[in-house]
């Protein structure tokens, strides 16, 4: 069955630093895998995504994920924190005939000045 | 580009009552997703249609059921509702399969 890990239930983080969220995923055929966040209140936003090709993603705000097949992984990281980065991230993972998504629970980060 | 759009932001319903939700895609998103998220159990997957076809559903009871229109527009509805129904409900639009999906602001339906 199709499902989601995220590690870690909350991390703080000091503005500046830099950051990695873990991600693992189970899933039986070629995963689409997808970084979602989401600010108090708000919908979810769409931070980058995988579908194929190079390992390594660019997405929007600085964030960047990296695939490991063998290690069934989707991390994502970002070089240096900003206080705006605080919020709950998602990790996501869908069928190749993709309509439905199996989400993480999500992991929250706190970013202290 | 005008996002998704849900209506309303915020309803207040008594145990029993039904509601109906409203998503309007993005123009030119055909394929439309309904989620459910709460603090307990996180984002839950409803259903997802495609051209006023509902292609999969979640493991929900028969009391969540939504359709699709020809505009792409989508409702859902909650019949007999539990307090545990309670939640942000999101709806997502994707131009096609696989695409990634953009959400909405949601609907927090709180039910006393």
């Amino acid at each position: 069955a199709q499902s989601v890990t995220q590690p870690d239930i909350h991390i703080t983080v000091s503005e500046g630093a830099s950051l990695e969220l873990r991600c693992n995923y189970s899933y039986g055929a070629t995963p689409y895998l997808f970084w979602y966040v989401q600010s108090p209140g708000q919908g979810l936003q769409l931070l980058l995504k995988y579908f194929s090709g190079d390992t390594l993603v660019q997405g929007i705000k600085g964030f960047e994920a990296e695939f490991k097949r063998s290690q069934s992984s989707f991390n994502l990281r970002k070089p240096s924190v900003h206080w705006s980065d605080a919020a709950e991230y998602f990790c996501a993972v869908g069928a190749e005939n993709g309509n439905q998504f199996y989400f993480g629970t999500g992991t929250s980060l706190t970013v202290i000045p | 580009k005008a996002g998704v759009t849900q209506t309303p932001r915020y309803l207040i319903k008594t145990r029993g009552q039904q509601v109906t939700l409203s998503c309007s895609p993005i123009s030119g998103h055909r394929s439309v997703s309904w989620y459910q998220q709460t603090p307990g159990q996180g984002l839950q997957f409803l259903f997802e249609y495609f051209s006023e076809t509902q292609r999969n559903k979640g493991n929900f009871p028969g009391r969540f059921s939504g359709r699709q229109f020809s505009n792409s527009r989508s409702e859902m509805n909650v019949s007999t509702l539990e307090l545990g129904d309670s939640a942000l409900y999101l709806c997502a639009s994707s131009p096609r399969v696989g695409y990634g999906y953009t959400f909405g602001s949601g609907t927090r339906l709180t039910v006393v």
